[in-house]
């Protein structure tokens, strides 16, 4: 049982280059979320999926977008890379609303 | 608006001194509040999850209590092993997950 499992774990990416993160869950999660994390702060949500076919914009959506067309997979598109998105990127899943997230092991990120 | 508050932003005991660390919120209606434990290039493990004021949930140096307010993780006799980041979240209206920016614990042997 791996859990949440995210490609790559490092990147350098080029201003204005496009990237897809991957994450895959084998928990059989209807929730999915992507979380980014910077120096000092405080994970921000980025996208969410509350199932295949659904997903919804979080806190900081822009520059970013997502596909949900399966329950295991939900990547994170990067159009345009920007420095401001170097950052250390998270996905999660829960089981249920409430419960408690899993997360991968990062992917960290630089653009310059 | 929705708000998770962690102190202190760093911490330093020695092996076996015990201490707390606080998390405060403000969210309307209460969903959950998490507690997870992050190791430098790791993602967030998840400790605990409390429902309701007067909860308590133990896992061996660690215990984790809720009130009206905010919520203490107590570690009790910290151990080196014990060193991480902490990190305190509620669940929001999206049902995502809300986070304060975490608490580094250091245990001196």
């Amino acid at each position: 049982n791996a859990g949440v499992t995210q490609t790559p774990k490092f990147r350098i990416l080029k201003i204005g280059q496009s990237m897809t993160l991957q994450c895959t869950q084998d928990m059989n999660h209807n929730y999915m979320y992507w979380y980014r994390q910077d120096p000092g702060m405080g994970l921000k949500l980025i996208y969410y999926s509350v199932g295949a076919g659904i997903t919804d914009k979080g806190e900081v959506p822009n520059g970013y977008n997502v596909s949900r067309s399966t329950t295991e997979d939900f990547p994170l598109r990067l159009e345009l890379a920007a420095p401001s998105q170097t950052s250390v990127y998270f996905c999660a899943s829960t089981e249920a609303f409430n419960t408690e997230a899993f997360f991968g092991q990062g992917t960290r990120l630089t653009v310059v | 608006e929705d708000q998770v508050t962690q102190s202190p932003e760093a911490l330093r005991l020695q092996e076996g001194e015990s201490s707390s660390l606080n998390c405060s919120y403000t969210v309307s209606g209460l969903r959950g509040l998490f507690w997870y434990r992050q190791d430098p290039g790791k993602g967030p493990e998840f400790l605990f999850t409390l429902y309701s004021a007067g909860e308590e949930k133990e896992k061996e140096r660690l215990k984790a209590t809720l009130t009206k307010k905010e919520s203490f993780l107590h570690i009790t006799a910290p151990k080196p092993e014990d060193s991480a980041t902490y990190l305190c979240a509620v669940r929001g209206s999206q049902g995502n997950l809300i986070f304060g920016k975490g608490t580094k614990l250091s245990v001196k042997p």
